[in-house]
């Protein structure tokens, strides 16, 4: 079946610090691979998404690179700032419009 | 545009007791799912409508809990009776279309059985 793993948090961060969030998947076939973005108190947002192996998701400074060879789809930000700070969800669709989620990744970014 | 509303935003309730979610989805989008958060865990998928028809309902625990979409646009999700272990966030999403589309979802619905 599907799976995604991501580490565990928290990650807390100083403001500027350079952040990179694990995540691996097990899956059949060929996955898109999603980062979702949870802020205190909202709902679950798109970050960002890549379709197929080697496509790269951007958006708000954070980047994802689609790596089949090693399942992963590794989320990172060159400079963190404390308006960062949330849970942030890997997963994958691999069937119609299903997503799996992996168990999130609290980061907290600190002034 | 409206994003996906849920209500209500927090519920309590004793065991034993029902408790109902609804969920109004963005205009124009068939695809509607119930996730299940629970705390320090990434969602579940509890059901995913087409339309009005229930194509995924394989992780609804149907002694229990019951869905239902009527006319394709609203969504309710109900639990009777209501025990300890539910306890958690319910969130609703909504898309446009099959396929590697986006998600998007409500605030969720938290409820605390006692």
């Amino acid at each position: 079946g599907n799976s995604v793993t991501q580490m565990e948090g928290p990650v807390t961060l100083s403001e500027e610090a350079f952040l990179t969030i694990n995540c691996t998947y097990t899956a059949t076939g060929y996955p898109s691979l999603f980062w979702y973005v949870q802020y205190p108190g909202e709902g679950l947002q798109l970050l960002l998404k890549a379709t197929k192996a080697d496509d790269k998701g951007s958006n708000k400074g954070f980047e994802a690179t689609y790596r089949k060879e090693t399942t992963s789809f590794h989320l990172e930000k060159g400079s963190v700032q404390v308006s960062d700070s949330a849970v942030y969800f890997c997963a994958l669709n691999n069937a119609g419009n299903m997503l799996t989620f992996g168990g999130g990744t609290r980061l907290m970014v600190k002034p | 545009e409206a994003g996906v509303v849920q209500s209500p935003r927090y519920k309590i309730i004793e065991k034993k007791q029902p408790v109902a979610f609804w969920c109004n989805p963005i205009s124009g989008h068939n695809t509607l799912y119930w996730y299940l958060q629970n705390l320090g865990q990434g969602p579940e998928l509890l059901i995913r409508y087409e339309n009005e028809e229930a194509v995924d309902d394989s992780q609804l625990p149907k002694d229990r809990f019951s869905a239902e979409r009527l006319k394709g646009v609203d969504s309710t999700l109900k639990i009777q009776p209501a025990e300890l272990g539910d306890s958690a966030v319910y969130l609703c999403a909504s898309s446009l279309a099959r396929g590697p589309g986006e998600l998007f979802f409500g605030e969720g619905s938290r409820l605390t059985v006692l």
